[in-house]
């Protein structure tokens, strides 16, 4: 498999602030990974898939502006709520993409709780 | 539009019993994933599949692939309160590791 990390676990914030989420890959070099949102009792929603190296491929109705995406190395990519608001509150997890095993396996971090206040 | 359709969407058995989930869609996958999450963590991988038929075992859930790639289904057998959690199924239609989740079946298995 492969072991991801996310930091922090849980975070309060006010309205209006920004927040960053970090993902990392602690024992594989990650070229591609992937961000979600899963509200209560709900599947996860792909948000964006991050590339090493280059701009982040957001899905259709994600904000670019609002959800910035690094991945600047092959081990960390993080996620920038920016102007964070009530309705950004949600459990945030990234995964990772491990190439050269069986089929198109993605392994996830623990998630990170969002509380925007 | 849901490409992925999980049955059923909840589930509670007694300690002992025998259950099902399935994972439907009319579209082919050239690979599909069961995970399992459990309240405030991650999902966990349980398994990967990539042919068509194939049936992988893992103590005591048995995981099926559809002929056809189209369908998957899980079966777990004299489940335990441990098995309880939310049970995600997940296609990906091409080598890009972009998946395709399912509604999810939420599994509460009673002492």
């Amino acid at each position: 498999g492969a072991v991801v990390s996310q930091h922090p676990s849980r975070v309060i914030c006010k309205s209006g602030t920004s927040v960053k989420i970090e993902c990392r890959s602690l024992d594989f070099q990650a070229t591609t990974m992937f961000w979600y949102r899963q509200f209560p009792k709900q599947s996860l929603m792909l948000m964006a898939t991050s590339n090493e190296g280059s701009k982040a491929t957001y899905e259709q109705g994600v904000e670019k502006d609002k959800f910035l995406i690094n991945h600047a190395s092959l081990t960390l990519s993080t996620l920038t709520v920016t102007s964070a608001h009530p309705e950004d509150s949600s459990f945030y997890i990234c995964s990772v993409a491990k190439t050269g095993g069986v089929g198109e396996t993605q392994y996830f971090g623990p998630g990170t709780r969002l509380l925007v206040l | 539009t849901q490409l992925l359709e999980q049955s059923p969407q909840f589930l509670s058995i007694q300690e002992g019993e025998n259950l099902t989930v399935y994972c439907n869609s009319s579209s082919v996958f050239s690979s599909l994933q069961w995970y399992r999450q459990e309240p405030g963590e991650g999902p966990v991988l349980l398994v990967t599949v990539v042919t068509g038929g194939e049936v992988k075992k893992l103590k005591r859930l048995t995981f099926q692939f559809g002929d056809a790639r189209k369908d998957s289904s899980l079966h777990i057998t004299a489940a335990q309160p441990g098995d309880t959690g939310l049970y995600l199924c997940a296609g990906a239609r091409d080598s890009s590791y972009k998946l395709i989740f399912g509604s999810g079946t939420r599994l509460l298995v009673r002492p």
